[in-house]
């Protein structure tokens, strides 16, 4: 099972908007409404931004959304602030073969 | 609120085991609630999901390390581990346990992560 392919790197001034996109297969991304979502400071474990594609815990800024179309998943950031610069997992349900699989991060910078 | 924190060996030898365990707080590893997982980070590289657990016994590994990987539950200490055979330089990083929702297909929370170096 590969990793899920994320952009590398993008970046926004403050105040903009950033859109995270998040590719997969009919496997994962597009067979399952179980995207999920994890922002990851230096040095920090992983916090969970949105699961199910969509939702968003209690405390999660609502600056955060989620969505999804066919095997691309995506994250936006909108009114980007300092502290959202970090890197950024998604993360799919891949099935009762491989279960579960990440993406391969994409680093937020806020110019 | 459910607490996880990894312990074991920051150091271990090039063929040997990776053992480590997660000491779950504030909840019961015998709860229907959650899969008891392990997720790992080699350096400056993304994330991997290793294994995760139900409180039934039900094991789920990634297929890529399943050849190498045992998750084990202890719940007369409220614990869950992880043993990864046959280590090599590749197998370095930081190990991470969290619990993945049964109802809800998600990662949280997590432990801080633990640091294993493979080197002789």
């Amino acid at each position: 099972q590969s990793a899920l392919t994320q952009p590398r790197s993008v970046s926004g001034s403050p105040g903009q908007s950033v859109t995270i996109s998040c590719t997969g297969t009919s496997s994962d991304v597009g067979g399952y409404n179980y995207v999920s979502w994890y922002q990851q400071h230096p040095g920090k474990a992983p916090k969970l931004m949105i699961y199910d594609v969509s939702k968003r815990p209690s405390g999660v800024p609502d600056r955060f959304s989620g969505s999804k179309s066919g095997n691309t998943a995506s994250l936006t950031i909108s009114g980007l602030q300092t502290e959202d610069e970090s890197d950024y997992y998604c993360c799919s349900y891949a099935g009762s073969y491989s279960f579960e699989v990440f993406g391969t991060g994409t680093k937020v910078t806020v110019l | 609120q459910v607490q996880l924190q990894e312990s074991g060996p920051g150091l271990v030898k090039p063929s040997q085991t990776l053992s480590l365990t997660c000491t779950v707080s504030g909840g019961s590893i015998s709860s229907g609630d959650y899969y008891w997982s392990w997720i790992r980070q080699p350096p400056g590289m993304g994330l991997e999901w290793i294994a995760y657990i139900y409180y039934s016994g039900n094991t789920y590994y990634n297929p890529s390390l399943k050849s190498r990987v045992t998750i084990s539950l202890d719940t007369s200490k409220n614990q869950f581990s992880l043993k990864l055979s046959s280590v090599t330089a590749a197998d370095t990083g930081v190990y991470y346990c969290a619990t993945r929702g049964y109802r809800y297909v998600r990662f949280d929370p997590w432990g801080q992560g633990t640091l294993v170096t493979v080197s002789s």
